[in-house]
């Protein structure tokens, strides 16, 4: 069965610092994996998705994921945080062709000005 | 283009009632589901429509959650008689596509915030 596992429920960084929100994932079959962004009071938004093409996955607003297998990771970077990326984050994984997303359980990023 | 619409926005009940929401897809997509999202938890599939029929329904609570959608357009989740654990935020969502595939992208709408007392 495919799950993932969101490391860290709160995230804090200033602003223009470093963004990592970790995810690990575990499946059975090559995976799909994706990032969503969820604003208050807003519903998911896409950030980037894996579908075994390039392992480095650039997505919107600066966001990036690499894919790595050896280490069952897609872990989440930007550069430079800023204050608009303060949100709920999260993982999502699923088999190829398959009709179902498995969620993390989210990680809330805030940014310190 | 428009996006996925849910109705309503929030709802308080009291335990043993019935609720009901509502979703209208984005137009022309065949494939809609329903999401519950509780609180600190990721959200989690109840079922997967294909027009008017159903794709996957294996989490939902048949017990006391019913699903439909009518003429393959719009859908209503309903919860009878309702329980204190099923306060949570329900997601609807829609894909042009029936899987997650290499195109696939899902279009949430905002949810319908439900706490039950």
């Amino acid at each position: 069965a495919q799950s993932v596992t969101q490391l860290g429920s709160h995230v804090s960084v200033s602003e223009g610092a470093l963004v990592l929100l970790r995810c690990n994932y575990s499946s059975s079959v090559p995976p799909y994996l994706f990032w969503y962004v969820q604003y208050p009071n807003q519903g998911l938004q896409l950030l980037l998705k894996y579908t075994s093409a390039a392992t480095l996955v650039k997505g919107i607003n600066g966001f990036e994921a690499e894919f790595k297998k050896s280490e069952t990771s897609f872990h989440l970077t930007k550069p430079s945080a800023h204050m608009s990326d303060a949100a709920e984050y999260f993982c999502a994984v699923s088999d190829q062709g398959a009709n179902n997303l498995f969620f993390g359980t989210g990680t809330r990023l805030t940014v310190i000005p | 283009e428009a996006g996925v619409a849910q109705s309503p926005r929030y709802k308080i009940i009291e335990k043993r009632q019935s609720v009901a929401f509502w979703c209208n897809p984005i137009s022309g997509h065949a494939t809609l589901y329903w999401y519950q999202q509780i609180l600190g938890q990721g959200p989690k599939l109840l079922i997967q429509f294909q027009n008017n029929g159903v794709v996957d329904d294996s989490q939902l609570p048949k017990d006391r959650f019913s699903a439909e959608r009518l003429k393959g357009v719009d859908s209503t989740l309903k919860i009878q008689p309702a329980k204190l654990e099923d306060s949570a935020v329900y997601l609807c969502a829609s894909s042009p596509t029936p899987s997650i595939g290499t195109n696939e992208k899902l279009f949430f709408g905002s949810g319908t915030q439900l706490s039950v007392l």
